[in-house]
């Protein structure tokens, strides 16, 4: 199976900050990788499919990079209701997988 | 619009079974796979496993194979998720979310979740 390992496990930043989560895949992946949006409650949402294509609907200062075995998602100017747990998935074989996730939090 | 409806929120025995539904309105339900995550209590997501409505073919992870039998029922447009012989490492919330393809030139299709249902909590206590 794939693991996916992101960084930070956690993260404190303020409103206006950039904020970049980094997500490591154990073999090359392609682009086959997306990000989800997590808040207390709620199911998660999609925001970035294919390493770095913007899903519909979602604010532009969300991005994605990468490609092979490292990617990241930067948010350029964090919002306060950007704050929540974000995760990695690799779709490039199964089982998928998923990153341990990543908390955003308010300093 | 396109919406994921799952089922209410069950209490089980360790040993018995627990069935999810997940009914779908607002697409064409043969043409998306249907995969099912799951999310223990402040843990992270876990990927069950994936069914084909159109075929009813599945993928299964291993950790749960002979336990977890993923079906549908296209007349109606819902998919079900069954985990057998249950634990108490088996209480989550289990979510049920649409696969889309996406497509690129000079590259296979990529799939992610785009829609996801509001989640079932199962607990398994004696």
């Amino acid at each position: 199976d794939i693991q996916m390992t992101q960084s930070p496990s956690s993260l404190s930043a303020s409103v206006g900050d950039r904020v970049t989560i980094t997500c490591r895949a154990s073999q090359s992946i392609s682009s086959y990788v997306n990000w989800y949006q997590q808040k207390p409650g709620k199911a998660p949402k999609l925001l970035i499919y294919a390493a770095l294509s913007l899903q519909s609907g979602v604010p532009s200062r969300f991005s994605g990079s990468g490609s092979g075995t490292d990617f990241t998602l930067t948010i350029s100017s964090l919002q306060p209701e950007d704050f929540a747990t974000y995760y990695c998935q690799q779709s490039y074989s199964t089982p998928q997988t998923f990153g341990q996730g990543t908390k955003l939090e308010i300093k | 619009q396109v919406q994921l409806v799952q089922s209410g929120a069950e209490v089980k025995k360790p040993g018995a079974s627990v069935k999810v539904s997940c009914k779908t309105s607002g697409y064409t339900f043969t043409g998306y796979y249907m995969h099912w995550v799951r999310q223990a209590p402040g843990q992270g997501l876990e990927w069950m496993g994936r069914i084909n409505p159109n075929s009813g073919g599945t993928n299964y992870v291993q950790k749960f194979q002979g336990r977890v039998t993923m079906t549908r029922d296209t007349s109606i447009s819902t998919a079900y998720m069954e985990l057998s012989r249950l634990r108490s490492d088996d209480t989550a919330v289990y979510y049920c979310a649409r696969a889309t393809y996406y497509y690129f030139s000079g590259s296979m299709p990529y799939d992610a979740l785009d829609i996801w249902g509001q989640g079932t909590m199962v607990t398994v206590s004696s």
